[in-house]
């Protein structure tokens, strides 16, 4: 994937937990971050747009935030429902494409 | 609400050809870009293609240019992939995406297409 993100990530029922996602000057660099959540099973749904913009109805508990070729997604207050997997993305303007990151399952221990 | 429902996934041989439609509904759809994305069996997320709201510019992936054509139709509130050349590595569940870059994202319950002889 041309945006590089951790393949797992973990926590306990009410820790923060923080997911990296890398890139590039052509994308991350110069364009927003948007972070979508996948439940087991389900469709995926947007999570954070624009970087750290949340869409009506999702918790505050999530934030977003970007810096550089880099953005990260953080969770705080870990809880059951939020095992899931998770994916950066952006418009990368050199491959004209619209790209993902690999994905991070989040896992509730 | 916004609704996006695909239709005309199936089974093909490899080299065949399929015709994806989602057909939009809850929103202006002639105001927005959209997108394909597909989803390997258990694997990540993958952008396809995406389409401007006039249809006057559209993008794909390395992989899919010269087999794949994404259109649209703003009278109908549809949006069509055409798939031609198929080969294995294109079996994936294919999600219709509004505005996947922005706020307003929306994504449909995708279609599943399998290549297989």
């Amino acid at each position: 994937s041309v945006l590089t993100q951790p393949p797992s990530a973990s926590g306990t029922p009410g820790q923060r937990v923080t997911i990296s996602c890398s890139g590039s000057s052509s994308s991350i660099g110069s364009n927003i971050v948007n972070w979508f959540q996948q439940l087991p099973g389900t469709t995926p749904k947007l999570l954070i747009h624009s970087n750290n913009q949340r869409p009506s109805g999702v918790p505050d508990r999530f934030s977003g935030s970007k810096s550089g070729t880099s953005a990260s997604l953080a969770i705080s207050g870990l809880q059951s429902e939020d095992e899931a997997d998770y994916y950066c993305a952006a418009w990368d303007a050199s491959l004209k494409a619209y790209v993902f990151g690999s994905g991070t399952k989040v896992t509730v221990l | 609400e916004v609704q996006l429902v695909e239709s005309g996934g199936g089974l093909v041989q490899p080299g065949g050809s399929l015709r994806l439609s989602c057909a939009a509904s809850g929103f202006t759809f002639y105001s927005d870009w959209m997108s394909w994305v597909r989803q390997a069996p258990g694997k990540g997320l993958e952008w396809v293609a995406n389409i401007k709201e006039d249809g006057s510019e559209k993008n794909y992936v390395d992989s899919v240019k010269g087999r794949f054509t994404i259109s649209r139709d703003n009278a109908k509130n549809s949006l069509y992939l055409q798939m031609n050349s198929l080969r294995a590595d294109d079996t994936a569940v294919y999600y219709c995406v509004r505005s996947i870059g922005g706020g307003k994202s929306a994504w449909g319950q995708g279609t599943l297409v399998t290549v297989s002889s």
